[in-house]
């Protein structure tokens, strides 16, 4: 497709369970980030790759949180041992750094049980 | 730390109305400031965005108007329609970075 996609619209879990967000940015964008939406707290960024160059980290809440990028293309978010605080919308974006404008995707909501 | 304050939380105006957005920022090494608009179940999408070096950009019905020496900028949206009716997000980054810092977010709603 044209936009980003992500992959699942809804993921309902149980709590201590991991779960594996994926995102799939769109096509030449080097790139990519993760964000989180929870209600009345805006975005909140948590990750961020560019192209080969070590990814920045610096806004995941805690080590249960990992993110990688295979191939330079698509990425996953994986939460492990999933806590209730953890529900929310995870964007994923991409875009062409020259432009400064972010393509989010429709958002993996997450509900921790 | 909230480096992007975005006011007010929530807004309702008429049709017709004037809307307006404001969002003011700390660091001055910020040099790009876009505005996201999202509709429910959506992501955000780039609405307008403005550099430094003008203090108001037009397009269409919305508006940025930016204060450098206030460290404020906000969003003008005019004759507002019911299809505006969405969450608005300031954002701000710095050359270099290219991780936007994102305020709040402002619900507007526009009744017909």
């Amino acid at each position: 497709g044209a936009g980003v996609s992500q992959s699942p619209s809804n993921k309902v879990t149980e709590k201590g369970k991991d779960v594996e967000l994926r995102c799939d940015p769109i096509s030449g964008h080097t790139a990519l980030y993760w964000y989180r939406q929870s209600l009345g707290q805006g975005l909140e960024f948590l990750i961020y790759f560019q192209g080969n160059s070590a990814p920045d980290k610096s806004g995941l809440p805690s080590d249960r949180f990992s993110a990688e990028r295979t191939g330079g293309s698509v990425s996953t978010l994986t939460i492990q041992r999933t806590q209730q605080e953890d529900s929310a919308v995870y964007l994923c974006a991409s875009s062409v750094l020259e432009t400064g404008e972010l393509f989010f995707g429709e958002g993996s909501r997450l509900t921790v049980l | 730390q909230q480096q992007v304050k975005q006011s007010p939380q929530s807004l309702i105006v008429q049709k017709g109305g004037i809307s307006i957005i404001n969002c003011a920022y700390e660091n001055t090494a910020f040099d790009y400031f876009p505005w996201y608009q999202q509709f429910p179940g959506k992501g955000p999408a780039l609405l307008i965005a403005i550099r430094p070096d003008v203090s108001e950009k037009k397009e269409g019905r919305f508006t940025i108007s930016f204060n450098k020496s206030a460290k404020q900028f906000s969003l003008h949206i005019m004759d507002s329609q019911p299809g505006d009716s969405a969450t608005y997000f300031c954002a701000a980054s710095e050359g270099g970075s290219y991780i936007p810092t994102f305020g709040r977010g402002t619900s507007l709603i526009v009744h017909p």
